[in-house]
């Protein structure tokens, strides 16, 4: 069974852009969650997506944002591009989430270096 | 709101040694309690979990957790350190409103031979 696919692995990015990061979770998962993780904030939730509705969502600005699509794909997009953007972002996927106790599976993840 | 507290952003043992991480929790609901391992260039992969029952909590790879309420803690054990263990590992907490993962700080595992 494939495991969960974050596409590109690397981008490179200037201030004021924007972004696109894709996940595809395992097949028959339909909860995606995005986490961005950086040296000096560590590890921060952004979002979680089950059945195309966004179910939590972290303490981020309004650039940062996501959705999910019906084959439980899901894409994160960053606008406005700032340096501390510059980070690893790691998505998850699980079951059916909604309940705190379920494995999550990562992603290797997407890093983003903002110039 | 939930916190986690790992002490020690950086634990050196030596190959054969017992590894001990350290993790300490708040939550104001029973929490369900996570440690998950990352290496390099890698996602994060769970090594074990704790939701409900027995505290003492066993995983991959040889490791174990307690839970210890009265302490708010879920340390992180492995009675004999293996080269291969060297990676960072983070505690998490959550509650039971979905996936919503809060991580303490990381703690990066060396292991000598």
């Amino acid at each position: 069974k494939a495991g969960v696919t974050q596409t590109p692995r690397y981008l490179i990015k200037t201030r004021g852009q924007q972004v696109t990061l894709s996940c595809s979770p395992i097949s028959g998962h339909r909860s995606v969650s995005w986490y961005q993780q950086t040296p000096g904030q560590g590890l921060q939730f952004l979002f979680e997506y089950f059945s195309e509705t966004q179910r939590n969502k972290g303490n981020f600005p309004g650039r940062f944002s996501g959705r999910q699509f019906s084959n439980s794909r899901s894409e994160m997009n960053v606008s406005t591009l700032e340096l501390g953007d510059s980070a690893l972002y790691l998505c998850a996927s699980s079951l059916v989430g909604g309940r705190g106790s379920e494995k999550l599976f990562f992603g290797s993840g997407t890093q983003l270096s903002v110039l | 709101a939930q916190s986690v507290t790992q002490l020690g952003s950086h634990v050196s043992v030596s190959e054969g040694a017992l590894v001990l991480l350290r993790c300490n929790y708040s939550s104001s609901v029973p929490p369900y309690l996570f440690w998950y391992v990352q290496y390099p260039n890698q996602g994060l992969q769970l090594l074990l979990k704790y939701t409900t029952g027995a505290t003492l909590v066993k995983g991959i790879n040889g490791f174990e957790a307690e839970f210890k309420k009265s302490e708010t803690s879920f340390h992180l054990t492995k009675p004999s350190a293996h080269m291969s263990d060297a990676a960072e590992y983070f505690c998490a907490v959550s509650d039971n409103a979905g996936n919503m993962l809060t991580f303490g700080g990381g703690t990066r595992l060396m292991v000598k031979p």
